[in-house]
C-alpha cells in the first residue's frame, strides 16, 4: 500500500518562530495531500490540502508545499502560537492496485510543542 | 449539527468479551471508515464503506466486523476482544463530492485487560 513518512515525530519550537513539518508518499499516482489537526482528547480535524495541480497553498499561517517530482509535501506554520501545539498527521491515498477506494494513508504524526 | 458521533467515549474489556463501538453521522456522507490509533503508528484503516451495503476490509481487519444498513450508522464490533486490540477508535466520514474531506468523530478509548 502507500506508505507515508512522516518527519520529525517531535518537534519544539519558540512562540512566534516557525514550524515545519515533512512527508514523502511512495505512489506517484497520488493526486490529494491533507493535513490533519489532533487536539489532545479529540479527533484528528483537517486544516489545509493540496491537490498535485497545484505546488502551494496558504491560508493565513499555514501553508502547504508539494513536490510531486521527490514525492514530498510540507506543512509550515509561520508565528506559531500556544493554541498551535497539537499533533500534526499528513495523509495521502491508497493506491488503487490496495483495493481500499482510495481511503487515505496517515503518517506516524508529528507532536509540535509551542514553547511561551 | 453534529457531525460524527461515536459512543461509548471509553469501555474497558476483558479478553473474549464482544462489544460493538457505535459511529453515527447526520450529514449524509456515502464514505464512511473506521481507524485505530496507536503511539507511533499513526491512524491506520481497519474497514470503510463507500455506501449503505457496501463495507471492505482496510489494512488491519483481524477481529472486526462492520455492517452499514443505513446512510447514517456503521458500527464496528469486535468479536472477542484481544490486550492488542487496546487502542483509540475513529469513526471518520466524507462525502463522494469531496471524497477526502474526512470528517472524525472524536474517537472511543478502548482498553481490553
Amino acid at each position: 500500500g502507500e506508505n507515508v513518512e512522516q518527519h520529525p515525530s517531535t518537534l519544539s519550537v519558540q512562540e512566534g518562530d516557525s514550524a515545519v513539518i515533512k512527508c514523502t508518499y511512495s505512489d506517484s499516482a497520488s493526486n490529494y495531500f491533507p493535513w490533519y489537526k489532533q487536539e489532545l482528547g479529540k479527533g484528528p480535524q483537517l486544516i489545509i490540502d493540496i491537490r498535485s495541480n497545484v505546488g502551494e497553498k496558504k491560508d493565513q499561517r499555514i501553508a502547504v508545499t508539494l513536490n510531486k517530482t521527490a514525492k514530498h509535501f510540507s506543512l509550515h506554520i509561520t508565528e506559531t502560537q500556544p493554541e498551535d501545539s497539537a499533533v500534526y498527521f499528513c495523509a495521502a491515498p491508497a493506491p488503487i492496485s490496495s483495493g481500499s477506494a482510495r481511503q487515505l494513508t496517515f503518517g506516524s504524526g508529528t507532536q509540535l510543542t509551542v514553547l511561551p | 449539527n453534529a457531525g460524527v458521533t461515536q459512543t461509548p467515549k471509553f469501555q474497558v474489556l476483558k479478553t473474549g468479551q464482544s462489544m460493538t463501538l457505535q459511529c453515527a453521522q447526520d450529514m449524509n456522507h456515502e464514505y464512511m471508515s473506521w481507524y485505530r490509533q496507536d503511539p507511533g503508528m499513526g491512524l491506520r484503516l481497519i474497514h470503510y464503506s463507500v455506501g449503505a451495503g457496501i463495507t471492505d476490509q482496510g489494512e488491519v481487519p483481524n477481529g472486526y466486523n462492520v455492517s452499514r444498513s443505513t446512510t447514517e450508522d456503521f458500527p464496528l464490533r469486535l468479536l472477542s476482544a484481544a490486550p492488542s486490540q487496546t487502542s483509540v477508535y475513529f469513526c471518520a466520514s466524507s462525502s463522494s463530492g469531496t471524497h477526502y474531506g474526512y470528517t472524525f468523530g472524536s474517537g472511543t478509548r478502548l482498553t481490553v485487560v
